[in-house]
């Protein structure tokens, strides 16, 4: 079945460094990856979505894409701020193989200090 | 607003009794699901519905019971044959985008049982 695999975390970084989230995924049919964002004690929020290969996902500083040839969607961000202190889940939507199930990564927890 | 209100945030019951967690959408979508998470951990599927009256087990529903009356909501009771309520529940509903799902989700609800 399909899976998503994301780097292990805990990952910490000092404000305005390059932040990278390693995902790569296996799935049967030709899904669409996100990246998903969680605050501490709040539920999630989309944060970014590619749905072909080759497309750029991008929202508030954050870049990933969609990677066919090596099926992965790194998460990307330039420059990181304390604000960016969160989990992020890679997730992906494979309707032929699991109809309106999403399959979620782990998560990635981000700490970001001053 | 269009979104998902889950409630109530905190929730505190004794062990042996069952307890009902409300999720109510407004954005018109067909499916939605229930979650559940462990501190530090992903996310785990307890049910989910793609259509009123209908629903399907996930990956763990022992211990749990869900029903599908209305479009707009999906409550989920947690029995007290579940051996460990203790978690973090998240409720999330889905569209689909013309290639793949996108699930939203409400903010959780916090049970704790002693």
């Amino acid at each position: 079945g399909d899976s998503v695999t994301q780097m292990e975390g805990p990952v910490t970084l000092s404000e305005e460094a390059f932040l990278t989230i390693n995902c790569t995924y296996t799935a049967t049919g030709y899904p669409s990856l996100f990246w998903y964002v969680q605050y501490p004690g709040e539920g999630l929020q989309l944060l970014l979505k590619a749905t072909k290969a080759d497309d750029k996902g991008s929202n508030k500083g954050f870049e990933a894409t969609y990677r066919k040839e090596t099926t992965s969607f790194h998460l990307e961000k330039g420059s990181v701020q304390v604000s960016d202190s969160a989990v992020y889940f890679c997730a992906l939507s494979d309707p032929e193989a699991s109809g309106s199930r999403l399959t979620f990564g782990e998560g990635t927890q981000l700490t970001v200090n001053p | 607003d269009g979104g998902i209100t889950q409630s109530p945030k905190y929730l505190f019951r004794k062990e042996g009794q069952n307890v009902t967690l409300s999720c109510e959408q407004n954005l018109n979508h067909d499916a939605m699901y229930w979650y559940r998470q462990d501190p530090g951990q992903g996310l785990r599927l307890i049910y989910y519905s793609q259509i009123v009256n209908d629903f399907q087990k996930g990956d763990i529903a022992e211990g749990y019971s869900v029903s599908r009356e209305k479009k707009e909501s999906f409550p989920l009771t947690v029995t007290s044959a579940q051996k460990n309520p203790t978690a973090f529940y998240l409720c999330a509903s889905s569209t689909y985008m013309g290639q793949s799902y996108e699930q939203y989700f409400g903010p959780g609800t916090r049970l704790t049982v002693t």
